[in-house]
């Protein structure tokens, strides 16, 4: 069991830039979410996957971002056109339906810093 | 809609005092409830949760937490603080409905273990 990956851990891009996040979670997990998390704050919800299909989406999520998990395993999160408010902590996390769809594990996170 | 409400932005304590991390929640129908800890440029870890059952449940690192319903509290709990205990803490909330996986946090509390 290695733990939820995330990648790249920073990404420092310039305003009116696209960048994609990558998430590989642990390996068995069904489900995949995405979390923001901004300074001082705890983590936001924005996005949930059971196997390849999206389920749930937060306001949050603008029509700027989107995301896909195209085969059930590894999860991608892309923002379009990035502007200085998107600068936080992008946290991928995984959970399994064994025993119950309880505790996410969370990766490291990608921190987003928009210039 | 659900939320979690944690009073205290900072909780210092002694090494070797007990301490003690307050949250409290509101969900519709029954919750299931988490704590996790993050550690500095760290993801989140999980720590404990609650889903049905034993009032008082048991996690990682000697640290426990008490749900009360009718307080609609699920407080964490360590009988003798470690300096290595220092860290951010956050509690969550998810309701226990079918397709309800989002977890809501509360903002965390900073704790800090004085020599």
């Amino acid at each position: 069991d290695t733990g939820v990956s995330q990648d790249p851990r920073h990404k420092i891009t310039k305003r009116g830039q696209n960048v994609t996040f990558r998430c590989d979670p642990i390996s068995e997990h069904n489900r995949l979410y995405w979390y923001r998390q901004t300074l001082g704050q705890g983590p936001e919800f924005l996005t949930y996957f059971q196997n390849e299909a999206q389920l749930e989406k937060s306001r949050l999520l603008s029509d700027r971002f989107s995301a896909e998990r195209p085969k059930g395993s590894f999860s991608t999160l892309e923002i379009q056109r990035t502007e200085q408010g998107d600068s936080a902590m992008y946290l991928c996390a995984s959970s399994s339906d064994l025993g119950g769809p309880y505790e996410q594990y969370f990766g490291p996170g990608t921190r987003l810093t928009v210039t | 809609a659900q939320s979690v409400a944690q009073p205290e932005d900072q909780v210092n304590v002694a090494e070797g005092n007990p301490l003690t991390v307050k949250c409290t929640y509101s969900v519709s129908g029954n919750p299931y409830l988490f704590w996790y800890v993050q550690y500095p440029n760290r993801g989140l870890q999980f720590l404990l949760k609650y889903i049905t059952g034993d009032n008082l449940v048991k996690g990682s690192y000697g640290f426990e937490a008490e749900f009360n319903k009718s307080q609609t509290s699920f407080h964490l709990k360590k009988p003798s603080a470690l300096v290595s205990d220092s860290a951010l803490y956050f509690c969550a909330v998810r309701g226990s409905g079918a397709g309800s996986y989002q977890l809501t946090f509360g903002k965390g509390t900073k704790l800090s273990v004085i020599p």
